[in-house]
């Protein structure tokens, strides 16, 4: 069972607009900012979005990040074939001392 | 470019010791915190354990804390993880994750991993 929750699917079709959810608590989320990362099947991770909606150089301004309280979103706009993918969310946990992860949610193009 | 790669992974049997090593290049390696994440078969990410700059602070997962030991040397631009008293639930593939400029930036680079199965 992940500390941080995600749906464990979702879908759209090329060129729509996705979201995806992140929710944690006030020792985690509540309190420091999350990061999102992309993991093409077979591939290592890759980071998406770092503090909550900061990109990093060669991330594309299709992704997005944004956090309200104890969750976070990912939205992926003008959905690509290539961005079928696990995502998953992460934040560090002033409780546990620990980084924790969602549990990942598979990124469907139909 | 920066590149990280691991190695050291294999089959072990439970209770047995395993030492995984990562080098890193591309980047000035003593100027960033570096993590260990994990990904069982099939499953999400697992963060395992991180080290600063320095080695002056070390962190580690609840499931690992008291048999993992993560170090560094900044000499070698490498990463180590010291793992004993393995268990069946340690088996998976062990990424060396470097961190960003900014500390909330974990993962701004991960290498391929080196896969870790622990069996008899």
């Amino acid at each position: 069972q992940s500390v941080l929750a995600q749906p464990p699917s979702a879908s759209g079709t090329p060129g729509q607009r996705v979201s995806i959810s992140c929710s944690g608590s006030s020792s985690n989320i509540g309190t420091n900012t999350v990061n999102w990362y992309q993991q093409v099947p077979g591939t290592a991770p890759k980071l998406l979005i770092y503090s909550n909606n900061e990109r990093p150089s060669g991330v594309p301004d299709r992704f997005s990040g944004s956090k309200s309280g104890t969750s976070a979103s990912l939205a992926i706009s003008g959905l690509q074939s290539e961005d079928e993918a696990d995502y998953f969310c992460a934040a560090w946990d002033d409780s546990l001392n620990v980084w924790v992860f969602g549990g990942g949610t598979k990124l469907t193009v139909l | 470019e920066v590149q990280l790669v691991e190695s050291g992974g294999a089959l072990v049997q439970p209770g047995r010791s395993l030492r995984l090593s990562c080098v890193g290049s591309g980047f000035n390696f003593d100027n960033y915190a570096m993590h260990w994440v994990r990904q069982a078969p099939g499953k999400g990410l697992e963060w395992v354990s991180g080290i600063s700059r320095r080695s002056g602070t070390t962190d580690y997962a609840k499931s690992v804390k008291g048999r993992f030991t993560v170090s560094r040397d900044n000499a070698k631009n490498s990463l180590y993880l010291q793992m004993n008293s393995l268990r069946p639930e340690d088996t998976a593939l062990y990424y060396c994750v470097k961190n960003g400029r900014v500390p909330a930036a974990m993962g701004d680079y991960w290498g391929p991993g080196t896969l870790v199965t622990v069996s008899s």
